[in-house]
């Protein structure tokens, strides 16, 4: 799995309360991404990172927020969770801006909202 | 928004039969990426080409792409039943750092 790993890997939480996914990798790259997984909808990006302390929305990036205080660690945060953020979340990331550089994905993040 | 959108939804095939899944983009690529998803796992990449690329082979799959349709396929020769899965294609967006994925064509092979 390209040395990512994503942690909880299953997580139920009440609505309103904050929830942190974590997503470490040990390959030393410099992009990181956040996608959510619905049915129906495949994956969206929700934010993503290009270094450290660097960071940029993705297309479904309201009611999260994301850091990154080292290349190893990329956090997803949802500060009030809602049940729309029920979904399968997964981290990936890109060695190399080239655009032939693929994406490694993480084995993904279960969280249900209730 | 979606770039890479797949056809068929899901395919239903007998193990030794060629598959076919099709993706259709919006904008114009410099490249199309295909993934693999098992289930309760995270996507493997399976394939890339390029935009001034029209076929590229890797083992049983053959991706074709033809810019003047905006389309792309996935053919997998000989399916097995370990081939059941989901397949994604995807196309960067903006700058080369954000790709962004269809809906998938969920594929199963029956043995």
């Amino acid at each position: 799995d390209a040395g990512i790993t994503q942690s909880p890997r299953h997580k139920v939480t009440e609505t309103g309360t904050p929830v942190t996914l974590r997503c470490h990798q040990t390959e030393n790259h410099r992009y990181m991404y956040w996608y959510r997984q619905d049915p129906g909808h495949g994956l969206r990006l929700i934010h993503y990172s290009y270094g450290v302390k660097d960071t940029d929305k993705g297309e479904v990036s309201d009611g999260y927020s994301v850091s990154r205080s080292k290349t190893e660690d990329f956090l997803l945060t949802l500060e009030s969770a809602t049940s729309s953020q029920t979904s399968v979340y997964f981290c990936a990331i890109k060695g190399s801006v080239l655009d032939n550089s693929p994406l490694h994905f993480g084995n993904g993040t279960r969280l249900t909202v209730t | 928004s979606q770039q890479g959108e797949e056809d068929p939804q899901a395919l239903s095939i007998q193990e030794g039969e060629n598959a076919t899944m099709n993706c259709s983009y919006k904008t114009s690529i410099n490249n199309l990426q295909w993934y693999r998803q098992n289930s309760g796992r995270g996507l493997v990449h399976l394939i890339l080409i390029r935009s001034n690329e029209r076929e590229k082979h890797s083992g049983r799959l053959r991706v074709t792409l033809d810019t003047s349709k905006k389309s792309s396929s996935l053919l997998i020769t000989a399916s097995r039943a370990a081939d059941t899965a989901s397949y994604f294609c995807a196309t960067p967006q903006g700058g080369s750092e954000k790709l962004v994925f269809g809906k998938g064509t969920k594929l199963t092979v029956n043995p």
